[in-house]
């Protein structure tokens, strides 16, 4: 299957400061690349869908300038965290699409925000 | 109505059973199906997709799709520890994809 990558794996930061996270698709070309969260226990819950060259759509709740998404070439896609609180740690996953419409993810960021 | 429905679960099973995982979506215009496997921690890894009505069988996996009735379903024969996870059933529908909330799976020694 497609390998999709993400950096770094986990990252803890003080409250105020900015994170940004990077997903690579390294096999194959993701015109589409999708952002993710998941708090413990809880379902995986769409934040954006990236889209290279162009701006990224937010699902509803997600507030587009505390999360900004770059999807900057075909291969990679990233999201910053700005001004990080701790209501903001949790575990993020990027997945991209194939030609094929197939998603593969990656394998998530932990994100600690003291 | 979400547009992909799960039992969550748990759903046990003893080692060597089959397990069955059941998924319905409303849209029947859906055209492509997946299942993920998520282990606790890690993030989704893609097992089967299926296209087309009927079953598709990959290894261990079982994946069936009955479109009319507007459901895909996971057999995994001989169920071992190692399958204990959430199962994710995923569909595309207009060109967006959708999850269900999935199926804990545990299989027991």
């Amino acid at each position: 299957g497609a390998v999709v990558s993400q950096h770094p794996s986990w990252v803890i930061c003080k409250s105020g400061t900015s994170v940004k996270i990077e997903c690579r698709s390294l096999d194959f070309q993701a015109t589409t690349m999708f952002w993710y969260r998941q708090f413990p226990k809880q379902s995986l819950m769409l934040m954006a869908t990236s889209n290279e060259g162009s701006k990224a759509t937010y699902e509803q709740g997600v507030e587009k300038d505390k999360f900004l998404i770059n999807h900057a070439s075909l291969t990679l896609s990233t999201l910053t965290v700005t001004s990080a609180h701790p209501e903001d740690s949790s575990f993020y996953i990027c997945s991209a699409r194939t030609a094929k419409e197939t998603q593969y993810f990656g394998p998530g960021t932990r994100l600690l925000v003291l | 109505q979400k547009e992909v429905e799960q039992n969550s679960g748990p759903l046990s099973v003893p080692e060597g059973a089959i397990a069955s995982l059941n998924c319905t979506y409303s849209d029947r215009g859906s055209q492509s199906f997946f299942w993920y496997r998520q282990y606790s921690g890690k993030s989704p890894e893609l097992i089967m997709f299926i296209y087309s009505n009927g079953d598709k069988e990959d290894g261990r996996f079982t994946a069936q799709l009955n479109k009319a009735s507007q459901y895909v379903s996971l057999l995994i024969r001989d169920s071992q520890p190692s399958d204990s996870a959430t199962y994710l059933c995923a569909v595309i529908t207009l060109n967006k994809f959708y999850f269900g909330s999935g199926t804990k799976l545990n299989v027991k020694p």
